[in-house]
């Protein structure tokens, strides 16, 4: 079975800082991994996702997430935080091609 | 080529009544996935359907929940006698394959209350 843990469920940071959002996975065969964003009473949108190419994924909006499988994490970054920003962000494993194993997701919060 | 829709946006059902989602995926996909998302959680796999086949719903409830994907129309999410514990919002989302880096696009959610 596969699971996401993301650490931390708030994570509140100023805007123009960099932002740091965790994520661990457990896998028994190679992940393909995947970062969501979810704002107020919306679905989700892809920001970006790892498919065993390069380990260091570039999404949209400025956000990035390197893979690193001797740590099993995919964390999810941005140099600086835009206001935009604040919003919750899931990480996500894909199940054999069926469905996505979220985790419990992370609020952030851009203070001004 | 528009997204996800789902409808209704929000439902509220009195504890007894029947719900149901409805659920149009992109144009092309023929695959359907249902998630749950309880308050202040993540989202919860239910069921992964392609057209009239259920392919895995190991995430659905045994009794009251169902759900179809006919050859046309919507999919359908039904959950017959809603008790309190229902209240979610509910998320669609489709692809267009089953390898594992497709992606799938999710719809803005039902978000069903009962009272």
């Amino acid at each position: 079975a596969q699971s996401v843990t993301q650490l931390g469920s708030h994570v509140s940071v100023s805007e123009g800082a960099l932002v740091l959002l965790r994520c661990n996975y457990s896998s028994s065969v190679p992940p393909y991994l995947f970062w969501y964003v979810q704002y107020p009473n919306q679905g989700l949108q892809l920001l970006l996702k790892y498919t065993s190419a390069a380990t260091l994924v570039k999404g949209i909006n400025g956000f990035e997430a390197e893979f690193k499988k001797s740590e099993t994490s995919f964390h999810l970054t941005k140099p600086s935080a835009h206001m935009s920003d604040a919003a919750e962000y899931f990480c996500a494993v894909s199940d054999l091609g069926r469905a996505l194993t979220f985790g419990s997701g992370t609020r952030l919060q851009v203070q001004p | 080529n528009a997204g996800v829709m789902q409808n209704p946006r929000h439902l509220v059902r009195r504890r007894g009544q029947e719900a149901r989602l409805r659920c149009s995926p992109m144009k092309g996909h023929s695959h359907v996935y249902w998630y749950r998302q309880l308050p202040e959680e993540g989202l919860k796999f239910m069921v992964y359907l392609q057209k009239e086949n259920i392919i895995d719903e190991s995430g659905m409830p045994k009794e009251r929940f169902s759900a179809e994907f006919p050859k046309e129309g919507p999919s359908i999410l039904r959950i017959q006698q809603v008790v309190r514990g229902d209240s979610a919002a509910y998320f669609c989302a489709s692809s267009s394959g089953q390898s594992k880096d497709t992606e799938a696009f999710f719809g803005q959610g039902t978000r069903l209350t009962v009272v």
